[in-house]
């Protein structure tokens, strides 16, 4: 079946060593999507890409960087993690210029800073 | 300010007890309406998408309506595999394309 599927599931990292978060998908969807959730939150956007073009989100800290080195995978780099971003990462891809704007979400990795 | 508000937050019925979630929104020139299903540890799915006041969307036990201030999601008759936390999310008419706004979420627990 074809979906979205983001590795780890887990991740536990030390307070201040760099992680990557990476998330594949084989709908072949030309956006793709990073949200930040934390426990009994609303999902927030980080950034998205459509197509090659990077989409920053003004509220998201430097520390979150991305990549998509080709349309199947995008990546989700937090350089220097503080306790703070311990949550939910969920990556999701949509279909621009279809009828229904609606988002297929990974299962997401949950990160845990130490 | 753009918001959009989810309630109650917590929710707990008995099987086969209907009820309603609500979303309100304070956005300026809606695009569409999304209503989500999260599972525990999961990522959301995707259940409805309205466009305009009037509208209703049905599936199964889940049926959403959209105001223009606000969508109620009816679970009707629900069962315990309706448990899950329900998502809604707002997009602007002034926001590119893919882009959203999601509420906190209602938690629903429904009991045998």
């Amino acid at each position: 079946d074809a979906m979205v599927i983001q590795n780890p599931r887990y991740q536990v990292t030390q307070f201040g060593k760099p992680v990557t978060l990476s998330c594949s998908q084989t709908l072949n969807h030309n956006v793709m999507y990073w949200y930040q959730q934390k426990s009994s939150q609303a999902p927030k956007l980080l950034f998205h890409y459509y197509d090659k073009d990077f989409n920053n989100e003004a509220d998201t800290p430097d520390n979150f960087q991305s990549r998509r080195p080709n349309t199947s995978f995008c990546f989700l780099d937090i350089r220097s993690p503080g306790l703070g971003d311990a949550a939910m990462y969920l990556c999701a891809t949509s279909r621009a210029g279809g009828t229904n704007e609606k988002l297929f979400f990974g299962s997401g990795t949950q990160l845990s800073v130490l | 300010e753009d918001q959009v508000t989810q309630s109650p937050e917590a929710l707990r019925l008995q099987e086969g007890e209907s009820s309603s979630l609500n979303c309100s929104y304070t956005v300026s020139g809606l695009r569409g309406l999304f209503w989500y299903r999260q599972d525990p540890g999961k990522g959301p799915e995707f259940l409805f998408t309205l466009y305009s006041a009037g509208e209703e969307k049905e599936k199964e036990r889940l049926k959403a309506t959209l105001t223009k201030k606000e969508s109620f999601l009816h679970i009707t008759a629900p069962k315990p595999e309706d448990s899950a936390t329900y998502l809604c999310a707002v997009g602007k008419t002034t926001d590119s394309w893919g882009k959203f706004q999601f509420g906190a979420g209602t938690q629903v627990v429904v009991t045998p």
